[in-house]
């Protein structure tokens, strides 16, 4: 069965900490997975898609890697701005998109 | 600017009582969808529809109906079977079923007294 493991749950960090946020997938067939930003009480914004192993993307301060099992945001000298929850969802052979329960990230002043 | 438009953005609702949402887009995308976000929870998809007059059942579609009489309107209604309808709704759109990332709206919560 397809699934997407986003960790951790909460990320607390002070202003400038970089740090990452994992995605772990199972699916079959990939075709691609996708970063998406949600502010409180918003739809998803996106950010992201990665179509193969070895990928990279970069917007601003966030970084995304794919690797064939995981996929990392990773997040450098983040500001305030940056809280938000961010979202992973892989895109299999059926075309389903699956996505993940999100992190909440705290960057704190 | 192109985009999706929900509404409303709150509702509240008796118990026993259907509820339609709204969702309007401008992208000329062909396809689009319903999930359904609680918290501590991913994305759950209820409804999807690839073209006019065709939809199909999500992996959460019991106690809710679609429709898509145009391509740039797919409103969800949340019928009284629905037995805990209390949510976030989203409606979101790709250009096609299985053409990649999709681009959602600024969301619905639904409340049920």
């Amino acid at each position: 069965e397809d699934q997407v493991t986003q960790s951790p749950e909460a990320l607390r960090l002070q202003e400038g900490e970089s740090s990452s946020l994992n995605c772990s997938y199972t699916v079959s067939g990939l075709r691609g997975l996708f970063w998406y930003r949600q502010d409180p009480g918003k739809g998803p914004e996106f950010l992201f898609t990665l179509y193969s192993a070895g990928e990279e993307k970069e917007k601003e301060r966030l970084k995304a890697t794919l690797t064939k099992k995981e996929s990392f945001l990773h997040i450098t000298a983040p500001k305030p701005e940056d809280s938000a929850t961010y979202l992973c969802a892989v895109w299999g052979r059926d075309d389903k998109i699956i996505f993940g329960k999100g992190t909440r990230l705290h960057i704190l002043p | 600017d192109g985009g999706i438009t929900q509404s409303p953005k709150y509702l509240f609702r008796k118990e026993g009582q259907n509820v339609t949402l709204s969702c309007e887009q401008n992208l000329n995308h062909d396809a689009m969808y319903w999930y359904r976000q609680d918290p501590g929870q991913g994305l759950r998809l209820i409804y999807y529809s690839q073209i006019v007059n065709d939809f199909q059942k999500g992996d959460i579609a019991e106690g809710y109906s679609v429709s898509r009489e145009k391509k740039e309107s797919f409103p969800l209604t949340v019928t009284s079977a629905q037995k805990n309808p209390t949510a976030f709704y989203l409606c979101a759109s790709s250009i096609g079923l299985g053409t990649g990332e999709l681009f959602f709206g600024e969301g619905s919560r639904l409340t049920v007294l």
